[in-house]
């Protein structure tokens, strides 16, 4: 059972626009939403998270928004630049749970120069 | 780097063969993971290890028997494979289970043939 549901799959943008990647979950009790970054050859890397006593983190060009009433949290990468061209994934747990993450499919994005 | 390393970072076994994969973390880290990594599917997580203690199996098939001798080591003994075993196995690690960021290994690419 898929606790978090990513789209899209894939994610085609230009070089300077906006990357949009949502996510939505279930469980009320999430309560810490990370988001990995991957690219080929390599394992996820954390690129930003929130925990839902806010609505949106910022960090550079890489934003999360957080809506907590719809469940659902998203990211946005703000001038999409080529090198922003990896695989995405989104994630949630409950803290202290000692359950792991949740992850999401994943969201191949492609930033055309 | 990530302080997690694996190895071999490229296996390719025969299906009535025997073989381990290796992850070592470098940070003081008291949780461990295995996770699976296919083609077009979301991350599996297979095994989790708190303090050397394994806390989650995802319902993984006895061809694959996970070894944690110490918080540092994490190990992945590989039996009798099928195909379908193909895939990109990553380990990871944190400092506790939830709540927390995992720091991932670059992963290796196992062939089944």
């Amino acid at each position: 059972q898929q606790q978090v549901k990513q789209s899209p799959q894939s994610l085609i943008v230009q070089k300077g626009g906006i990357s949009i990647i949502n996510c939505a979950y279930e469980n009320t009790a999430f309560d810490y939403f990370p988001w990995y970054q991957q690219f080929p050859g390599k394992g996820p890397a954390l690129l930003i998270a929130i925990r839902p006593d806010v609505s949106e983190k910022k960090e550079g060009r890489f934003t999360i928004s957080f809506n907590k009433s719809a469940k659902q949290f998203s990211l946005h990468i703000m001038d999409s630049q080529p090198g922003d061209s990896a695989t995405y994934f989104c994630a949630a747990s409950i803290s202290n749970s000692g359950y792991a993450l949740n992850f999401g499919k994943g969201t191949s994005l492609l930033v055309t120069p | 780097e990530t302080g997690v390393t694996q190895t071999p970072r490229h296996l390719v076994m025969g299906m009535t063969n025997k073989k381990s994969l290796k992850c070592e973390q470098h940070l003081g880290h008291n949780a461990m993971y295995w996770y699976k990594q296919s083609a077009k599917k979301p991350l599996e997580l297979m095994f989790v290890y708190n303090f050397k203690e394994q806390t989650e199996n995802n319902s993984v098939p006895s061809r694959f028997s996970p070894e944690c001798p110490n918080s540092s080591h994490l190990f992945l003994h590989l039996h009798t494979l099928q195909p379908e075993d193909s895939a990109l196995y990553l380990c990871a690690s944190s400092p506790g289970l939830a709540g927390y960021e995992q720091y991932f290994g670059p992963g290796t690419r196992l062939t089944v043939t």
